[in-house]
């Protein structure tokens, strides 16, 4: 399985950009990075997912480095209702069916 | 609201007991997900079932079992409750088998006494 690294927390200004960083510099070619996130206790949420080139929805935008290695998730304003735990996961092979590893994540706090 | 729905929302049992969480999927998804999220052990995958097949296990005790009946709802039963089976308990719903979308419901909270 394709391991990630996350900072264990990070904080951000309202109103701010938040990047937060991914390293998953085991990942193989067909793998993709997803990222979940986590407010206090509810389900995780699904933000977005890619495979090579960068993507934009309305959540966030994730960026995904040319060699694959390491990923960005980036909530362009981030606001009190983004604190929340997020997770970077690549995806596990058939060892375990499709199911997400979701590691430690980042605890990210956005203050006013 | 991500579409998926879990009873009960809280339970509250004691050791020995058996308990039934039930999960209804996304209108039209044939997979469920079941994971526990313990304090001191994160979210961790359980079971997999796909249009009512099992198809994948994580770490899944002997004592828990699920099922897929045929209108795609799902059922995780544990049994013979332990302190240490106290968690969150989430279900997740995707389209098809591989679709790596998976879509969360709010979750079982279960304390065992």
């Amino acid at each position: 399985d394709a391991k990630t690294t996350q900072p264990p927390s990070m904080d951000c200004a309202e109103g701010r950009a938040a990047n937060l960083p991914c390293n998953h510099s085991t990942i193989s070619g067909n793998e993709y990075v997803y990222w979940y996130r986590q407010i206090h206790s509810q389900g995780p949420q699904y933000i977005i997912h890619g495979l090579k080139n960068n993507e934009t929805n309305e959540m966030a935008s994730l960026i995904i480095t040319e060699d694959r290695k390491s990923s960005t998730l980036i909530l362009p304003h981030a606001t009190l209702r983004d604190t929340a735990v997020y997770y970077c996961i690549v995806r596990v092979d058939s060892n375990s069916g499709y199911a997400l590893n979701f590691g430690k994540g980042t605890s990210l706090l956005v203050t006013p | 609201d991500s579409g998926v729905t879990q009873t009960p929302k809280h339970l509250i049992t004691a050791t020995g007991q058996r308990v039934t969480l039930r999960c209804s999927p996304r209108s039209g998804d044939l997979s469920v997900y079941w994971y526990q999220q313990s304090l001191d052990q994160g979210l961790q995958f359980l079971i997999h079932y796909y249009n009512g097949e099992e198809r994948a296990k994580g770490n899944i005790l002997e004592r828990f079992s699920a099922q897929q009946f045929p209108d795609l709802h799902s059922e995780l039963n544990l049994s013979s409750l332990e302190l240490g089976d106290s968690a969150l308990y989430f279900c997740a719903s995707s389209a098809w088998d591989g679709e790596e979308t998976q879509y969360f419901g709010p979750g079982t909270r279960l304390l065992v006494l």
